[in-house]
């Protein structure tokens, strides 16, 4: 049963334009949500969070939208580069569990 | 060390064999996460150690998994008598408070196959 979902594997876009990672959740107890980037043989790097007191939170090209009432995130990079292509992974913890629980991940491939 | 150390980064193991993957943590940091990534999946979650507490083992899948973390610092995940669906990528994360996923530090990852 998984409680982070990322239905698209992957996502291709133009160098310039704007991608938008989905990511949706199941448990209404999580309150704090992250997105991850990872390249080939690297580990998991952090990108950007947001609490569930907001609803949006931008830092630089990275903005990540959520609709509590839908239990949906995103994530929207503009303009995206072709530096950007990696797996993008959503994840979700609640202020009690400390242990963030992760979406399957979405390959973004950007085209020069 | 400057990030989070894990070794060996590719492990190739009969079935049937033990293997141990380390972890060497941030220094300083008190939580500790193994994780595994199987392929075409997200992040499984394993065990999580936070100082001296007992660890979380809720997400080891079998009693064949086990870990341990030695005077709060390095951490070793044992899997013993290997199986195929065993293979994958074993990440290990540490951050200095529990909590917030920001702070957390992800190593490269020990590719594990078995054949």
């Amino acid at each position: 049963d998984q409680q982070v979902k990322q239905n698209s594997p992957s996502l291709s876009v133009q160098e310039g334009r704007i991608s938008i990672l989905n990511c949706d959740y199941t448990n209404s107890m999580f309150d704090y949500f992250l997105w991850y980037k990872k390249y080939p043989a690297e580990g998991p790097t952090f990108l950007i969070s947001i609490s569930s007191i907001k609803d949006k939170n931008e830092d630089g090209r990275f903005t990540v939208f959520l609709n509590k009432s839908a239990k949906h995130l995103s994530l929207h990079i503009v303009p995206s580069q072709p530096g950007d292509s990696a797996v993008y992974f959503c994840a979700a913890d609640s202020g009690g569990s400390y242990i963030p629980t992760f979406g399957r991940g979405t390959s973004l491939i950007v085209h020069p | 060390g400057a990030g989070v150390s894990q070794s060996p980064s590719n492990k190739v193991t009969e079935k049937g064999k033990d293997v141990e993957l380390r972890c060497d943590p941030i220094s300083g940091h008190t939580a500790l996460y193994w994780y595994r990534q199987s392929l075409g999946q997200g992040l499984e979650f394993l065990i999580y150690f936070q100082g001296n507490s007992a660890p979380d083992k809720s997400g080891l899948p079998s009693d064949r998994f086990s870990a341990e973390r030695t005077g709060g610092s390095v951490s070793t995940l044992t899997i013993q008598r290997t199986q195929q669906e065993d293979s994958a990528v074993y990440l290990c994360a540490s951050s200095g408070f529990a909590g917030t996923g920001g702070g957390y530090t992800f190593g490269s990852g020990t590719r594990l196959t078995v054949v």
